[in-house]
């Protein structure tokens, strides 16, 4: 079975700029999880989506929104950047949306802000 | 605030050597701990976890006990190896929020040399 797809792998953009990263979960589950991960710095905790609705934010601005599909994949946006927005963008899903099931990471997207 | 705290790397050592990573935690209620690990240029895979306090997590040769007293999750291996190479990241979620959500720390680099 296919693991977490995220695309793309690598992303420039301009400060102002706007942009979409999407993640494909591992078939069968239903929870898509977005982390930030500044380099040198462990994940932080953006959105989690079950079911396609949004069950828990993470502690950043309204310039990052998210969405689920009916297929359970996810989209994160991401408006106006900033040079701090710079970062390794990791998805991770999970069969179910609470509890200690393992979350399934993918290898990121990497987004440089210049 | 819920957060977790590892000792800075990086780490040095000889293949077989005796490995430690320290990682003690704050959580405003009950959490389950993991410790993942990121090798290079990829996401991140779970080496390991527990659930209650002092259950043991093994895998692959390492293991971590959860210590509640101590609020520590230390991650140890008895004889490393250069494939051992990478980032390890200690992280924990509380149980009964609405949602998953993990806290990591920032991550300790290990390098193993032949």
């Amino acid at each position: 079975d296919a693991g977490v797809t995220q695309s793309p792998t690598h992303l420039i953009k301009t400060r102002g700029q706007h942009v979409t990263l999407r993640c494909s979960p591992i078939s069968g589950h239903k929870s898509v999880s977005w982390y930030q991960q500044v380099l040198g710095q462990g994940p932080q905790f953006i959105f989690q989506y079950y079911e396609k609705e949004e069950r828990g934010r993470g502690n950043f601005p309204d310039r990052f929104s998210a969405r689920q599909f009916p297929n359970y994949s996810s989209e994160l946006n991401v408006n106006a950047l900033l040079l701090g927005d710079s970062a390794l963008y990791l998805c991770a899903s999970s069969p179910y949306g609470q509890g200690t099931y393992e979350q399934y990471f993918g290898p990121g997207t990497r987004l440089t802000v210049t | 605030g819920d957060s977790v705290t590892q000792m800075e790397g990086p780490v040095t050592l000889s293949e077989e050597a005796f490995l430690t990573i320290n990682c003690t935690y704050t959580a405003t209620g009950y959490p389950s701990l993991f410790w993942y690990v990121q090798y290079p240029g990829e996401g991140l895979q779970l080496l390991l976890k527990a659930t209650k306090a002092d259950d043991k997590g093994s895998n692959k040769g390492f293991e971590a006990t959860y210590r509640k007293e101590t609020t520590s999750f230390h991650l140890e291996k008895g004889s490393v190896q250069v494939s051992d190479s990478a980032v390890y990241f200690c992280a924990l979620t509380l149980m009964n929020t609405g949602f998953q959500k993990l806290v990591f720390g920032t991550g300790t680099r290990l390098l193993v040399s032949p």
